[in-house]
């Protein structure tokens, strides 16, 4: 199946730093993938949808210039945190939908958890 | 808008016995549903879809769901559980509007298999 991966995978930074997540579809191509967030036994809140070359749709509520989503190319998708503080802590998830077959399910990442001390 | 509802937070299944996890939908046109699983600090893996034809899907692991129209339900189900199922089930469904295209889950379902 379609593997997509995530990078770092757990990541601990003081208040006030940037973190980026990278995401990446290994054996695909994905022009769309999605940030999740998730908390300690709750769902996955979809936070944006990243487009290639294009601009990221954000949900409701999530802060644009807080949480960077870049599309540079049709594997790579990166989220920066920025000025993480420690609310920002959570466990973030990225997934992407085959390009080739827009109907099928999408591949999730691992994961990364992120905590800010 | 689509929802997808799922009405336990936890179901507990002694190993060998049948398990279903319950989920309901809310959708205006055809559902696209989903089941994922979740183990502890990971990411989702899928389980099977419903986009059209056979009402029975079966998936991975030996999992299955049934679509049924009228009761808007997408249950799971595994004819035997296995401790290994253990895990955190989300029930998804695909909501696609002129804006956008995206999948939007349950709140999950904790599954519980006691040996």
């Amino acid at each position: 199946g379609a593997v997509v991966s995530q990078h770092p995978s757990r990541v601990i930074c003081k208040s006030g730093t940037s973190v980026k997540i990278e995401c990446r579809s290994l054996d695909f191509q994905a022009t769309t993938m999605f940030w999740y967030r998730q908390f300690p036994k709750q769902s996955l809140m979809l936070m944006a949808t990243s487009n290639e070359g294009s601009k990221a749709t954000y949900e409701q509520g999530v802060e644009k210039d807080k949480f960077l989503i870049n599309h540079a190319s049709l594997t790579l998708s990166t989220l920066t945190v920025t000025s993480a503080h420690p609310e920002d802590s959570s466990f973030y998830i990225c997934s992407a939908r085959d390009i080739l077959t827009p109907s099928s399910e999408q591949f999730f990442g691992p994961g990364t958890r992120l905590t800010v001390l | 808008a689509q929802s997808v509802a799922q009405p336990e937070d936890q179901v507990n299944v002694a190993e060998g016995n049948p398990l279903t996890v319950k989920c309901t939908y809310s959708v205006s046109g055809n559902p696209y549903l989903f089941w994922y699983v979740q183990y502890p600090n990971r990411g989702l893996q899928f389980l099977l879809k419903y986009i059209t034809g056979d009402n029975l899907v079966k998936g991975s692991y030996g999992f299955e769901a049934e679509f049924n129209k009228s009761q808007t339900s997408f249950h799971l189900k595994k004819p035997s559980a296995l401790v290994s199922d253990s895990a955190l089930y989300f029930c998804a469904v695909r909501d696609i509007t002129p804006r956008d295209d995206k999948i939007i889950f349950g709140k999950g379902t904790r599954l519980h298999i006691l040996p």
